[in-house]
């Protein structure tokens, strides 16, 4: 199956950095890549779609200029978590769907970040 | 807006049980249903997903249905095993849109 290669798979960072997570599909092309969110005991919630070459669509609440994504290549999307604080203390998954089309996302192995 | 919820929210059982898992969401006007499988602080795994116009899907050991116009869909393990124990998860993709929205999970746990 398709792999999606996630790093790092965790970070522990001093309040007011930024922190850059990686998203890498391995044996496809990702056109479009999906950045969740996931708090302890919680489900995951979507915070922004985005698709190659293209800017990112942000779901409500979530503020673009605190998580950048960019969607550069078919085969990597970055997150940068920017001037971190403990409340975006948290474990982000990406997930990527295979082909324009596809029906079946594949998930990274997701990065727990802990902010100091 | 749709919301996904599962329950039971957590669940011990003895190895070689048949188990039942239940999703239920609020809009009927879904693309599909997925069900994954999240071990802790990894990723997930998509066991089954069922097209909206499908009833169910099958899968060595595992079996889930979907009844739309109820909104629910339930995930049989049959013959569980220590293995199994891991976050179950729902979502649903909602009609023209990409996006899954997941259920809160269901936690298990199968002891030997």
């Amino acid at each position: 199956g398709a792999v999606v290669s996630q790093h790092p798979s965790w970070v522990i960072c001093k309040s007011g950095t930024s922190v850059k997570i990686e998203c890498r599909s391995l044996d496809f092309q990702a056109t479009t890549m999906f950045w969740y969110r996931q708090f302890p005991k919680q489900s995951l919630m979507l915070m922004a779609t985005s698709n190659e070459g293209s800017k990112a669509t942000y779901e409500q609440g979530v503020e673009k200029d605190k998580f950048l994504i960019n969607h550069a290549s078919l085969t990597l999307s970055t997150l940068t978590v920017t001037s971190a604080h403990p409340e975006d203390s948290s474990f982000y998954i990406c997930s990527a769907r295979v082909g324009s089309s596809g029906e079946k996302l594949f998930f990274g192995s997701g990065t727990q970040l802990s902010v100091l | 807006k749709q919301e996904v919820t599962q329950i039971p929210a957590a669940l011990s059982v003895p190895e070689g049980e048949n188990l039942v898992l239940n999703c239920s969401f609020t809009d009927s006007a879904i693309y599909n249903l997925q069900w994954f499988r999240q071990d802790p602080g990894k990723g997930l795994t998509s066991l089954l997903l069922i097209q909206s116009s499908q009833r169910e899907q099958t899968s060595g050991r595992l079996n889930a249905s979907l009844d739309k116009s109820s909104g629910r869909s339930t995930l049989y393990i049959a013959a569980s095993q220590p293995g199994d124990s891991a976050t179950y998860l729902c979502a649903v993709r909602p009609r023209n849109t990409d996006k899954l929205i997941f259920g809160t999970g269901t936690r298990l746990q199968v002891f030997p």
